[in-house]
């Protein structure tokens, strides 16, 4: 079955410094790999998405991740984290036609110190 | 616009209580799901539905039915709520094709005593 890691639960920063989440996934066929960031209380919002082409995708607020099929990973990067970047950040495997149905990772929470 | 609207957004329920958590979309998605949130876990995908009258099970699904009768409704009903049941619920939906991500509502939190 497949299944997603996200090796670090909590990862803490100083504003301005630069910031990697790690991902991995076990998965047979080629996957659609997505990150979603979810601030307290709220909903989840689509940072960036990877389905095919370049393995280097550009995202929302500034964020990049890389696909390296090798290390069946995606890591979820930014070079200078703000404040305002402190949140939970999922990453997740989608499947079925499209990538319907999805399996996430169980997240890492952020802290941006000041 | 509303995109994807979920109500209530809190309900305590006793043990053995049934209620249903409604989903509602206006961007004529084909696809939606339900998907519950609890900590440590990520979130579990519970059902989904790719089109009106056509439902399966996802991950976790005892204790949970869905129908969809049209595009734009997806609820979920707790036929005999337990406190494993206590979570927060998202619905999602999703445009049809590659390359659509999925959207997702506010999210109902849902506390059985």
């Amino acid at each position: 079955a497949q299944s997603v890691t996200q090796p670090d639960i909590h990862i803490t920063v100083s504003e301005g410094a630069s910031l990697e989440l790690r991902c991995n996934y076990s998965y047979g066929a080629t996957p659609y790999l997505f990150w979603y960031v979810q601030s307290p209380g709220q909903g989840l919002q689509l940072l960036l998405k990877y389905f095919s082409g370049d393995t280097l995708v550009q995202g929302i607020k500034g964020f990049e991740a890389e696909f390296k099929r090798s290390q069946s990973s995606f890591n979820l990067r930014k070079p200078s984290v703000h404040w305002s970047d402190a949140a939970e950040y999922f990453c997740a495997v989608g499947l079925g036609g499209g990538g319907n149905k999805l399996t996430f990772g169980t997240g890492t929470q952020l802290k941006v110190e000041l | 616009n509303a995109g994807v609207t979920q109500t209530p957004k809190f309900q305590v329920l006793k043990t053995g209580q049934s209620m249903t958590l409604q989903c509602a979309q206006d961007m004529n998605h084909e696809y939606m799901s339900w998907y519950r949130q609890d900590p440590g876990m990520g979130l579990r995908l519970i059902h989904y539905s790719v089109g009106a009258g056509i439902t399966d099970q996802g991950e976790v699904p005892n204790g949970y039915n869905v129908s969809r009768s049209t595009t734009e409704d997806f609820p979920l009903r707790l036929l005999s709520a337990a406190p494993s049941q206590t979570s927060v619920y998202f619905c999602a939906t999703r445009g049809q094709g590659k390359g659509y991500e999925q959207y997702f509502g506010p999210g109902t939190r849902l506390t059985v005593t």
